[in-house]
């Protein structure tokens, strides 16, 4: 099993609905969580951290579940410059403890 | 531009020769690391610095791979007797010794294709 596991997608979805993803992790010893958004053939993008209240960014809402071990990402009123894939990190204990999921391929449609 | 930034942005080479990139962090960051990320995957971690210290590198890392941080600035990490399994994209990001956990700024990478 994967330290941090992502579906992969695509999701594929029109322009302006609400989509939604998570992110599972089995250390249940991880400590800090981050979302990253990476366009094709560009670098990582840190996007939000989340936090354990959970946190939002304007149409971007970041959740922590520890008790089932995920996290999520919310976008509402997607648009079409939110098509990338978004990658989950999950981090513990040391720098090499930093360990990002395959990440989840999105698609906004006109 | 006082991103962090990466040379050269595409490299092509044969098999058996050696290749270095070079990686210039955010100035005010202490900490620098390097990945790998292949087609569909994410970023693999390959070494971590914390100014000139090299503290922590992947098992996955073969003796082929070293780097070095010599004035706890810019970066480079080197490959040598590259083989075909080393074709991948090569990041760098660095990040600040406050913050939230390990909070970090990538890099556009180095596109390694060995042939």
């Amino acid at each position: 099993r994967k330290e941090v596991e992502q579906d992969p997608g695509p999701f594929n979805v029109p322009e302006g609905a609400t989509v939604a993803f998570n992110c599972t992790y089995s250390n249940s010893a991880s400590q800090s969580f981050f979302w990253y958004r990476q366009d094709c053939r560009k670098e990582p993008k840190l996007l939000m951290s989340v936090y354990s209240s959970g946190n939002e960014d304007g149409r971007f809402t970041a959740q922590l579940n520890r008790a089932s071990q995920y996290i999520s990402l919310l976008i509402r009123d997607s648009k079409l410059s939110d098509s990338a894939t978004y990658l989950c990190v999950v981090s513990y204990s040391s720098a090499s403890k930093i360990i990002f999921g395959s990440g989840t391929r999105l698609s906004i449609r006109p | 531009d006082t991103g962090v930034s990466q040379d050269p942005r595409h490299k092509i080479t044969k098999r058996g020769q050696n290749v270095t990139f070079r990686c210039d962090p955010i100035s005010e960051h202490n900490r620098l690391y390097w990945y790998r990320q292949t087609l569909g995957q994410g970023p693999e971690f390959l070494t971590y610095f914390q100014n000139e210290a090299q503290l922590e590198k992947s098992r996955l890392l073969s003796d082929r791979f070293s780097a070095e941080r010599p004035k706890g600035s810019f970066s480079t990490l080197e490959i040598q007797r590259t083989e075909q399994g080393d074709s991948a994209m090569y990041l760098c990001a660095s990040s600040p010794m406050t913050g939230i956990g390990y909070e970090q700024y990538f890099g556009p990478g180095t596109r390694l294709t060995v042939t």
